[in-house]
């Protein structure tokens, strides 16, 4: 079956202790991405990748990393977690072809607590 | 940063009625819309991608327009269910960013 996979569904963390979130595609996906989903705002871009070691700022990418070794995994890493970044979060790939964007495969969304 | 704007931003709507609503956009640069289906405690689905000023897509009930002269798209939805009661997100490519608007919520009164 072609899904986004994304662990874990839940996490309760304390400040400052890192996490990763995990990502990954089995449909060949060139493009993939993190949101965040907050109350009133929206989802939100956190970082993106077009391909293997190529990734780029969305719109709030600020105390997040990520990294694309592998066309299949998008990993993201909370190096010092903080109560703001209390949210929801997905990921998501889509095919790119040429110019053309397709619509996204979402991946199950991981609800992340910081306390 | 740029701004997607959906509206209304909540609509309640009779069963078997017909409805529609708003994504406005930048209108230069234009890419490609997307819309999105979002049902409580699931993932968003993709409904359609629009790429062409005048394009129109339909699948079964659902329809989209879009403009992308003036900056917006519809979404019809004819003769509601109660399963189409969720959240419509649409999606505006800028380069190779795709920002979401923040959706309208949709329920369907039986």
């Amino acid at each position: 079956e072609a899904q986004v996979t994304q662990n874990p569904r839940y996490l309760i963390t304390v400040t400052g202790k890192k996490l990763t979130v995990t990502c990954s595609q089995n449909m060949n996906h060139e493009y993939m991405s993190w949101y965040r989903q907050d109350p009133g705002l929206g989802l939100r871009q956190i970082y993106y990748s077009m391909n293997v070691e190529v990734t780029d700022k969305g719109d709030v990418p600020e105390g997040y990393k990520v990294s694309r070794k592998e066309k299949r995994n998008f990993p993201l890493i909370l190096e010092s977690p903080s109560p703001n970044q209390t949210s929801l979060y997905f990921c998501a790939s889509s095919p790119i072809t040429g110019t053309a964007y397709y619509g996204y495969t979402f991946g199950s969304g991981t609800r992340l607590t910081v306390v | 940063i740029l701004n997607v704007e959906q509206s209304p931003q909540s609509l309640h709507v009779q069963e078997g009625d017909s409805t529609n609503f708003t994504c406005s956009f930048p209108s230069s640069n234009f890419y490609a819309l997307h819309w999105y289906r979002w049902e409580t405690a699931k993932s968003p689905e993709a409904l359609f991608v629009m790429t062409l000023n005048g394009d129109e897509k339909k699948k079964g009930r659902i329809s989209a327009t879009l403009n992308t002269k003036e900056g917006y798209s519809y979404l019809y939805i004819k003769g509601s269910q109660p399963e189409d009661s969720a959240t419509y997100l649409c999606a505006f490519r800028w380069g190779d960013k795709i920002i979401f608007g923040k959706g309208t919520r949709l329920h369907i009164l039986p």
